[in-house]
């Protein structure tokens, strides 16, 4: 079974720009979470998505979006990049949130550089 | 608000030594824990998790955590280091089995000494 793909794996974009980032699930998972890597904040949570649906949404401003296709993949959108969205953006998905008992497997992520 | 603090943002221990990483949490319901592991340039992987069921929870590659209530603790041991453990190790808690929202820690680098 493939696990999950994340693409593109690096990304440089300058101030300003806007970018999509894509997330393929594990086949047959319909939950995505998205979750930001930094050295200073650590990790954090984006957003999930559960059937097209936004189920959960962290602290994070209006800038960063999302959402999620009928056949489970989803993207995240940056507008208006700022140097500190520098980050690895990293993708989760599990085959059903409603039990935790499944596990969230992580995709190798994307790393995005702002200039 | 649930929160996770890792005490230690490095932890060195020579081969074949007991591996400590430790993992306190803040919930104000019973919470489910978890201990990741990321290597450089990949993704997180799950060790082991917390669900209410046994206090001792047995994960992948020899590690094993015990949950303490009584000392909101849920530290991550194994008996004897391997080089390959050398890692960063991420502990996270959730307070809803209906989530796939996670609070991590910031994180523990271990580094393995021959």
């Amino acid at each position: 079974k493939a696990g999950v793909t994340q693409t593109p794996r690096y990304l440089i974009k300058t101030r300003g720009q806007q970018v999509t980032l894509s997330c393929s699930p594990i086949s047959g998972h319909r939950s995505v979470s998205w979750y930001q890597q930094t050295p200073g904040q650590g990790l954090q949570f984006l957003f999930e998505y559960f059937s097209e649906t936004q189920r959960n949404k962290g602290n994070f401003p209006g800038r960063f979006s999302g959402r999620q296709f009928s056949n489970s993949r989803s993207e995240m959108n940056v507008s208006t990049l700022e140097l500190g969205d520098s980050a690895l953006y990293l993708c989760a998905s599990s085959s059903d949130p409603g039990t935790i008992l499944n596990e969230q497997f992580f995709g190798p992520g994307t790393r995005l550089t702002v200039l | 608000a649930q929160s996770v603090t890792q005490l230690g943002s490095h932890v060195s221990v020579s081969e074949g030594a007991l591996v400590l990483l430790r993992c306190n949490y803040s919930s104000s319901v019973p919470p489910y824990l978890f201990w990741y592991v990321q290597y450089p340039n990949q993704g997180l992987q799950l060790l082991l998790k917390y669900t209410s069921a046994a206090t001792l929870v047995k994960g992948i590659n020899g590690f094993e955590a015990e949950f303490k209530k009584s000392e909101t603790s849920f530290h991550l041991t194994k008996p004897s280091a391997h080089m390959s453990d050398a890692a960063e190790y991420f502990c996270a808690v959730t307070d809803s089995s209906n989530t796939g929202k996670l609070i991590f820690g910031q994180g523990t680098t271990l580094q393995v000494k021959p």
